[in-house]
């Protein structure tokens, strides 16, 4: 069956300091993968989307930047994160071609900038 | 553009009574998905509705999709506590992205 990790849990930063989240999926290949972020009480924010390695789309301009390094392997990185990015940031995946598309979410990673 | 509305954004429901939320998408679609975030929590799937006229069940909660009316609705029949949650409906609009699109979520209360 697969299953889709995220680490860490949470995390709190400074104001200016470097981000990265990591997200892998186990039990598929070729996932299509996406990060959300879900400010408080909030609904959900498309950041960022792949469909292969070394393909992303960015659909927000902001600080933040994606990479998948492996197949299945999602990152969510920032240089110098602002007050603005905290929240809850979710890794999603599904598989693409014709049928279902449902998207199955990891745990999340709560982050909060001091 | 594409667009997912859900209403009504909150609900305070009481116990046992029934209740629809409602999801409104804007442009043709045959696939739809409900999920469910209890608080602090991520989304977990609920309903996965494929066709017009689809109708899928679980426990308290129905779940139905009219694709000539773009309408999707929710409903909870005799309200319990422990279906207080935020629910979210997501719109498949097949792009090659395979992303989906989805609404603001209704987050929904139970009180004795």
């Amino acid at each position: 069956s697969q299953t889709i990790h995220q680490w860490p849990a949470t995390l709190v930063q400074p104001v200016g300091s470097p981000l990265s989240l990591e997200c892998t999926v186990e039990g598929t290949s070729n996932p299509n993968l996406y990060w959300y972020r879900q400010a408080a009480g909030r609904g959900l924010q498309l950041l960022f989307y792949s469909v292969g390695i070394g393909q992303i789309s960015s659909e927000v301009p902001q600080n933040l930047s994606a990479s998948r390094p492996q197949d299945r392997q999602f990152i969510l990185s920032s240089k110098k994160l602002l007050l603005s990015d905290s929240g809850f940031y979710l890794c999603a995946w599904n598989t693409g071609g014709p049928g279902i598309h449902e998207q199955y979410f990891g745990p999340g990673t709560r982050l909060t900038v001091t | 553009e594409l667009k997912v509305e859900q209403n009504p954004l909150f609900l305070s429901m009481q116990e046992e009574k029934n209740y629809t939320i409602y999801c409104n998408y804007s442009t043709t679609s045959d696939r739809l998905y409900w999920y469910r975030q209890d608080p602090g929590k991520s989304l977990e799937s609920l309903f996965v509705l494929l066709s017009n006229g689809a109708v899928k069940q679980e426990g308290r909660l129905m779940a139905s999709l009219d694709t000539k009316a773009r309408l999707s609705t929710l409903h909870i029949t005799a309200a319990v506590h422990d279906l207080s949650a935020t629910y979210f409906c997501a719109v498949d609009y097949g792009g090659s992205n395979y992303k989906l699109t989805f609404g603001k979520g209704t987050l929904l209360t139970v009180n004795p």
